[in-house]
């Protein structure tokens, strides 16, 4: 069974670095598949953030693409994501999830990331 | 890329069907076979109902149904359950390797 797991700090000062990873079990990143980044803020919808091959080339957001990295470390088996320069805007539950483009078939819990001081 | 469009809101009762819609564009909803649905009921993950505009993961009851029509997808859910209470969002491919979401529908089963 495929597992996602998000981690990282749940609180993130204004114009800091977000940062996150997800640890995934039940499945190698190295043999496919596209691994997303998605987030929703509290009372709102879903918003594709970005996604990443196994080999690493990546496609973000139009929106946050000057400030979104996205990363993979096939020997931990997880990816990560950073988000600079941060505001309130960007308090979400992000959530990481597996993709053949088509569907997201697993998903992760979700992390609330709060950016306030 | 704009969000695809739903209605904010359903309603039905218990036994009655249900359709949410989503429209998008040319580019995205009516240029790809790569529609997707997802409930999502309070403090939880989304899971994927439906993909490729009409085909269902395993363990996803055949109550839930989707199709597309130019640049509109639906979801249609049948017998309305209790359980199916919650939120809906579509999901289509937008080319060039992005994603883009519809604002998503919360559904009252009455």
């Amino acid at each position: 069974q495929v597992q996602l797991q998000e981690s990282g700090r749940g609180l993130v000062q204004p114009s800091e670095t977000l940062s996150l990873s997800c640890a995934v079990s039940g499945y190698s990143i190295s043999r496919g598949f596209y691994w997303v980044w998605i987030r929703q803020p509290p009372g709102e919808g879903l918003e594709w953030i970005g996604h990443l091959y196994h080999s690493g080339v990546t496609s973000y957001n139009a929106s946050l693409k000057s400030r979104v990295t996205m990363s993979v470390d096939t020997s931990k088996n997880q990816f990560s994501l950073k988000l600079t320069s941060v505001t309130a805007a960007d308090t979400a539950v992000y959530y990481c999830a597996r993709s053949d483009l088509t569907r997201l078939d697993y998903w992760g819990r979700g992390a609330l990331v709060t950016v306030s001081s | 890329q704009s969000a695809l469009t739903q209605p904010r809101s359903v309603s039905g009762s218990p036994g009655q069907s249900v359709t949410i819609s989503c429209t998008g564009t040319s580019s995205d909803v009516g240029a790809y076979n790569s529609v997707s649905w997802y409930q999502q009921h309070p403090g939880k993950a989304p899971k994927l109902m439906i993909y490729d505009v009409s085909e269902r993961p395993s363990g996803v009851p055949d109550r839930f149904s989707g199709s597309k029509s130019g640049n509109t997808a639906s979801l249609t859910i049948s017998g309305l359950q209790a359980g199916d209470d919650a939120d809906y969002y579509c999901c289509s491919h937008a080319g060039s390797y992005i994603v883009i979401f519809g604002g998503g529908t919360k559904l009252t089963v009455l």
